[in-house]
């Protein structure tokens, strides 16, 4: 079985700070991690992945994550908020296996709040 | 946004009526997803479709039903609308299925009274 854990409903945080949000996950094998961003009565939107390599992966709009593989974690983060970055976002995991083809398990969703 | 159109955008509808939503994709992805989104559960995957006629279910299947009779179209149907598929649902494509990221629609707004 695999899972995604978002332990914050909610991150506040003033723009122009460090934003983070967190993800947890349990799966066998190696993890495909993606995070979706997702904006009022819009769907989701990639912002990025990781499969293999670089620990670091960067994606849209200034954002990165780092894959901790020992901490089972996959936290998104970008060094400066704006307040256009408030929106519910959303981390997702399925393990690197064909039989897994499919099944991919999204996290409840953060909510982000930026204040100007 | 990638070339795909839900529709209806919303609808309402009573108990025991069928339902049938509609995704239409330009971008020829041989994978094509539906899901649901509702508070505190993110997303949860209905049904999906890995070529023309070839559909499985996912983790949330019971009650709903799937078709796909042409690449660009994937239909799901609620063979008789209940309260608890009041929600958001979401079409979503893939180029394969390894690590292509998905891309969704905008969605659909249904509600069951």
């Amino acid at each position: 079985a695999q899972s995604v854990a978002q332990p914050e409903d909610q991150v506040n945080v003033a723009e122009g700070n460090p934003l983070t949000v967190k993800c947890t996950y349990s799966v066998s094998g190696n993890p495909y991690l993606f995070w979706y961003v997702q904006y009022p009565n819009r769907g989701l939107q990639f912002l990025l992945k990781y499969i293999t390599g670089d620990n670091l992966v960067k994606g849209s709009y200034g954002f990165e994550a780092e894959f901790n593989k020992s901490q089972t974690s996959f936290h998104l983060k970008k060094p400066s908020a704006l307040v256009s970055d408030s929106a519910l976002y959303f981390c997702a995991v399925r393990a690197g296996t064909t039989d897994s083809w499919g099944k991919l398990q999204f996290g409840a969703g953060t909510q982000v709040v930026v204040t100007p | 946004d990638a070339g795909i159109t839900q529709s209806p955008r919303h609808k309402v509808t009573e108990t025991g009526t069928p339902v049938t939503l509609r995704c239409h994709q330009t971008e020829n992805h041989r994978y094509m997803y539906w899901y649901r989104q509702d508070p505190g559960h993110g997303l949860r995957l209905i049904h999906y479709s890995y070529g023309v006629k070839d559909t499985d279910k996912g983790e949330v299947s019971d009650g709903y039903s799937v078709s796909r009779s042409k690449t660009e179209d994937f239909l799901l149907t609620l063979e008789s609308a209940t309260s608890s598929q009041t929600s958001v649902y979401f079409c979503a494509i893939s180029e394969s299925f390894g690590g292509s990221p998905l891309h969704f629609g905008n969605g659909t707004r249904l509600t069951v009274t």
